[in-house]
């Protein structure tokens, strides 16, 4: 059963914590994303990676980190140092040399108490 | 679900007629474009994609049209059916590998 993978579907955490999102996917893709999903609005590019020890800042970085051990995961930590957290998070994923097209995992809705 | 799309623009179409989606896009020099389909509390679905040498491309039950000279996409649904209900997001491609989406557009169908 291939596909994206993303883990927990809710999480709530307390001001000042940090907390990892997981993203994992088994279909061989190179370049992975996480986008940030507020109400009204669309898809925000948080960070990417086109491959494996690499990774890159989007639009709305700051606040995140990410780590691209290995090429089916790309965990997103969230730190104390965002400031509004609580969103809609959507891991991506593309293959590289052959699509433009990005493949999205079922999101994980985080909450700040 | 998730609370997404509070403050969407929306679109109401009765069961059984077509809806048509718009979509202005920003850059010029974009050479991909995508619709995706949300449902409430999932992940964006990937609809049908044109690349910008195209002014049309046709899947099933669905159109995608692109006029590059004012820069507009839309995405045509024939037969629109209560399943089709979600929001619907236009992306754009230009340098890199990065999409720049849109904000979304509600979708009802009423029975």
């Amino acid at each position: 059963d291939g596909g994206i993978t993303q883990s927990p579907k809710y999480l709530f955490r307390k001001e000042g914590q940090n907390v990892t999102l997981s993203c994992e996917q088994n279909l061989n893709h190179d370049a992975m994303y996480w986008y940030r999903q507020d109400p009204g609005q669309g898809l925000r590019l948080i960070y990417y990676s086109q491959i494996v020890n690499d990774f890159q800042k989007g639009d709305i970085a700051e606040g995140y980190s990410v780590s691209r051990e290995k090429k089916e995961s790309f965990p997103l930590t969230v730190t104390s140092a965002q400031k509004n957290p609580t969103a809609f998070y959507l891991c991506a994923s593309k293959d590289k040399t052959s699509t433009d097209t990005q493949y999205f995992g079922p999101g994980t809705r985080l909450t700040v108490l | 679900g998730e609370s997404v799309g509070l403050h969407l623009p929306t679109l109401s179409v009765q069961e059984g007629d077509n809806s048509i989606i718009n979509c202005a896009y920003s850059n010029s020099a974009s050479d991909y474009f995508i619709w995706y389909k949300q449902e409430s509390g999932k992940g964006p679905q990937f609809i049908i994609d044109i690349r910008s040498n195209m002014d049309k491309r046709q899947g099933q039950r669905v159109t995608v049209l692109l006029n590059k000279t004012v820069k507009h996409l839309s995405l045509q649904i024939a037969a629109t059916q209560p399943g089709d209900s979600a929001v619907y997001f236009c992306a754009e491609k230009a340098a890199g590998n990065k999409l720049t989406f849109g904000g979304g557009t509600r979708v009802l169908v009423k029975p």
